[in-house]
């Protein structure tokens, strides 16, 4: 695809319920990274894998959260139990080269904890 | 601690009017500065990027923006504002080769007739 594609696009669940977003990278793009958007706030660093391993996983809030990449390509993000704080949006970025660190967004999943 | 500070959380500006959004960056070595736009349910849209050399880049939709070292600022700035212009600006510094981004908390801009 031409761009960083994020499914769902809204996702509604119950607290204590388990949760999958998808993140579908640019093509050939060997970096990506998941960030969360809280209402009025930035978005915030998750995690960021190059290629199939987590290089950098600090900035998960607990370990209800997790992501896995097995491809290279594709990546989910695993939230479990979840909790009416966890109502974020979810972005997902890529990027090719590391030398200018440019990230191309998604435009995210609303999640939405009831 | 890394961290990016914009202090106008909204401005309202005329269109037709000039426009200066500003940012503050604390980083530990050689910046990456990046601006990105949001307009409501869209992802991030990058406006432009410093790297390095001259301190004055050139972006997207007529913006440019100023990176001065001396102040830890990289301000956006665009000499007439459309009403298409209205939308959500994030500033964001990072670090050369594969690392996170740090956003601040964005400045909403709204466009009056």
């Amino acid at each position: 695809g031409a761009g960083v594609s994020q499914t769902p696009s809204n996702k509604v669940t119950e607290k204590g319920k388990y949760v999958e977003l998808r993140c579908d990278p640019i093509s050939g793009h060997t970096a990506l990274y998941w960030y969360r958007q809280s209402l009025g706030q930035g978005p915030e660093f998750l995690i960021y894998f190059q290629g199939t391993g987590a290089a950098d996983d600090s900035g998960l809030p607990n370990d209800r959260f997790f992501a896995v990449r097995p491809e290279g390509s594709v990546s989910t993000l695993k939230i479990q139990r979840t909790e009416r704080g966890d109502s974020a949006v979810y972005l997902c970025a890529s990027s090719l080269t590391g030398t200018q660190n440019i990230q191309y967004f998604g435009a995210g999943t609303r999640l939405s904890v009831l | 601690a890394q961290s990016v500070t914009q202090p106008d959380i909204h401005i309202t500006v005329s269109e037709g009017a000039s426009l200066e959004l500003r940012c503050n960056y604390s980083y530990g070595a050689t910046p990456y500065l990046f601006w990105y736009v949001q307009s409501p349910g869209q992802g991030l849209q990058l406006l432009l990027k410093y790297f390095s050399g001259d301190t004055l880049v050139q972006g997207i939709k007529g913006f440019e923006a100023e990176f001065k070292r001396s102040q830890s600022s990289f301000n956006l700035r665009k000499p007439s504002v459309h009403w298409s212009d209205a939308a959500e600006y994030f500033c964001a510094v990072g670090g050369r080769g594969f690392q996170k981004l740090v956003f601040g908390t964005g400045t909403r801009l709204l466009v009056s007739p």
